[in-house]
């Protein structure tokens, strides 16, 4: 079982519609989990961390986290084209302190 | 700008060659990591400093691979005799106390 794991996608969304990204964690001890948004050839971008279960709002995005079910979430409302890339979902393992990244969830917005 | 910078950006060499590659992370970021990406995966942790102490190694780093942080600023990572499987984007990342990472650009490496 991996670490961290995503859906490769691709996952295809029209332009204005709500884009959900979801992950699973193997460590129940994780606290801290990240989303990054990767274009294609460039670095992860940070777009969100969570830390606490719930959910938590920053512009488009909303982070969901579930601990119990070791499950994190990514929304993104009102999609744009410019939202085309690549969303890494990370989380920090309770005995690290460096990031363990899932392989990607490839998402494309289509006009 | 004040982000994390690495240079080179881009490096091809020819199987056997050393190369060194060098990141400068946010100024008043005390951490300091090192990734690997390859087409389709995500970054794989490789090592990590707490100032100039080298904290945690990958058992991905080989013999052939070394990383300073000699003054609890810059880093360098060398890969020596180089395989075409080093091929990838070479990524570096720096936090303060708190948990968050941001990346550098990256050094995509190719090994001819």
């Amino acid at each position: 079982q991996k670490e961290v794991e995503q859906n490769s996608g691709p996952l295809s969304v029209p332009e204005g519609a709500i884009a959900s990204l979801n992950c699973t964690y193997s460590d129940r001890g994780s606290q801290s989990f990240f989303w990054y948004r990767q274009y294609s050839g460039k670095s992860p971008e940070l777009i969100m961390f969570i830390y606490s279960n719930g959910d938590k709002e920053d512009g488009r995005f909303t982070a969901q986290l579930n601990k119990a079910s070791q499950y994190v979430s990514l929304l993104i409302r009102d999609s744009q084209p410019s939202d085309s890339a690549t969303y890494l979902c990370a989380v920090i393992p309770s005995s690290a302190s460096k990031i363990i990244f899932g392989s990607g969830t490839r998402l494309s917005i289509r006009p | 700008d004040t982000g994390v910078s690495q240079n080179p950006r881009h490096k091809i060499t020819k199987r056997g060659q050393n190369v060194t590659f060098r990141c400068d992370p946010i100024s008043e970021h005390n951490r300091l990591y090192w990734y690997r990406q390859t087409l389709g995966q995500g970054p794989e942790f490789l090592t990590y400093f707490q100032n100039e102490a080298q904290l945690e190694k990958s058992r991905l780093l080989s013999d052939r691979f070394s990383a300073e942080r000699p003054k609890g600023s810059f880093s360098t990572l060398e890969i020596q005799r180089t395989e075409q499987g080093d091929s990838a984007m070479y990524l570096c990342a720096s936090s303060s106390e708190a948990d968050t990472q941001y990346f550098g650009p990256g050094t995509r490496l190719t090994v001819l």
